[in-house]
């Protein structure tokens, strides 16, 4: 089945610097996704980026489908910012599969 | 609107009680799917449905049950809580096989 790879495992920023989060996969995807999951818990779709670069705000998505690797670029880091971000490509028909996450912090 | 809404948003419950949580979504999705999420652990999906037939994971097959009355909701019932049933429960609709998920904000249970 699909395998999600994600890192750094953890990253801690002064506020205003960038971010890059990298997510690889075992096997190709037609869909992935990036999610922000808050202190709380709660799961906040951010980007769906199957293939190419997708840009909302100060996120930047890149995925290479035929190398499996998909990244996230936060520029200009917030303090609201913290929290764990996830990648989750489709491991066939209607399910996904999560990586392990990267936790951001960021520090005024 | 992309909304996905869960019920309650808190939950507390006693071992050995019943336990109903409510997902809803107006996007007229044909997926419906309940996550489990403890800290530091990746979301784990415990079931969905597909229209009407519900799919549920082998490893939780006996612990939670679900019901679709109709296309907009979906529930997840437990049967006997458990302390080891304390946990986020995350609702997601998609359009279909491979397509983007989106999540409701969450039930947090904590069974005392």
């Amino acid at each position: 089945g699909q395998q999600v790879q994600q890192s750094p495992a953890s990253l801690v920023l002064q506020e205003g610097e960038n971010a890059e989060l990298q997510c690889n996969f075992s096997s190709t995807a037609t869909q992935l996704q990036w999610f922000y999951q808050s202190p709380g818990g709660s799961l906040v779709s951010l980007l769906s980026n199957p293939s190419g670069t997708k840009h909302t705000g100060r996120l930047t998505s890149t995925t290479v489908t035929k190398e499996r690797r998909s990244s996230l670029h936060i520029s200009s880091s917030q303090t609201t910012d913290s929290g764990t971000y996830l990648c989750a490509p489709p491991t066939g028909g209607y399910k996904v599969v999560f990586g392990s996450g990267t936790r951001l912090l960021v520090s005024p | 609107d992309t909304t996905v809404k869960q019920n309650p948003r808190y939950k507390l419950a006693r071992v050995g009680k019943p336990v109903n949580l409510i997902c809803s979504q107006t996007m007229n999705h044909d997926t419906m799917y309940w996550y489990q999420k403890k800290p530091n652990q990746a979301p784990k999906l415990l079931l969905f449905y597909y229209d009407k037939i519900l799919n549920r994971e082998a490893d939780t097959f006996e612990k939670f049950q679900s019901s679709r009355p109709n296309n907009s909701f979906c529930s997840l019932y437990i049967g006997s809580a458990g302390l080891e049933y304390s946990a986020m429960y995350l609702c997601a609709s998609s359009g279909g096989a491979g397509a983007e998920q989106f999540f409701g904000p969450g039930t947090r249970l904590t069974v005392l």
